[in-house]
């Protein structure tokens, strides 16, 4: 059975960084991509990225360039989204999704909140 | 980046059929066809269909999609209450080499 869990929610100031964890299991890990989304409050959602957990490729939208890093972990499947430069605006749930065709699972979702 | 274009709502009777639509471009809703998702309060999104009409495992027969040029749908008959919630449609743009989202349309079932 296929899972994604997340971490858990995190509180940061602006200008911190977060990283956000996804942890994989129930199929094969570098057999699928992986892409972040995230969802302001009361808002659609964003794609961010993805990254290719069979070589570490990744591709990041343009509005997230110089700031999103993700990364992955072939040993225990779990790939990862780190934030820099945090605004206000970056307050929103995250989510990790499987995708070969189309994203078909997604993690719980990790809510991470800017504030000072 | 260019987006999808849904409308924001649509609301329908009980046991009715609902359409819904997503526009894009020839590089990403006319290529590569369309994904919708449907999102309840509070939980991750779910997938109903990719490539304008595959169903995933679980998901009822209720729920068919299919695509005219760059316009992809979404169509949910006998609707009932658990259909009331948010629905995405999503897609690869092979010229932005990006994934594209829809705004969302609120589907509210009266």
């Amino acid at each position: 059975q296929v899972h994604l869990v997340q971490s858990g929610a995190e509180v940061k100031e602006p200008g911190a960084s977060v990283k956000v964890s996804c942890k994989a299991s129930g199929y094969t890990f570098t057999s699928y991509f992986m892409h972040w989304v995230r969802q302001a409050p009361g808002q659609g959602l964003e794609w961010m990225g993805m990254i290719n957990p069979s070589g570490g490729g990744t591709i990041y939208a343009q509005k997230f360039q110089g700031r999103v890093t993700m990364t992955r972990d072939t040993s225990t499947s779990t790939v990862y989204m780190e934030l820099s430069s945090l605004k206000s605006e970056d307050t929103a749930v995250y989510y990790c999704a499987r995708e070969r065709e189309a994203c078909d699972y997604w993690g719980q979702g990790t809510l991470v909140t800017v504030s000072s | 980046q260019a987006g999808l274009t849904q409308p924001p709502s649509v609301s329908k009777d009980l046991r009715q059929t609902a359409t819904l639509t997503c526009t894009g471009n020839s590089n990403n809703v006319g290529n590569q066809g369309a994904a919708w998702l449907q999102q309840h309060q509070g939980h991750p999104p779910k997938l109903l269909s990719y490539r304008n009409n595959n169903r995933p495992s679980g998901i009822s027969e209720r729920f068919s999609a299919s695509r005219s040029g760059n316009t992809a749908s979404l169509t949910i008959t006998g609707l009932l209450p658990e259909d009331e919630a948010d629905y995405y449609c999503s897609a690869w743009d092979s010229s932005l080499r990006v994934w594209v989202f829809g705004g969302g349309t609120k589907l509210t079932v009266l």
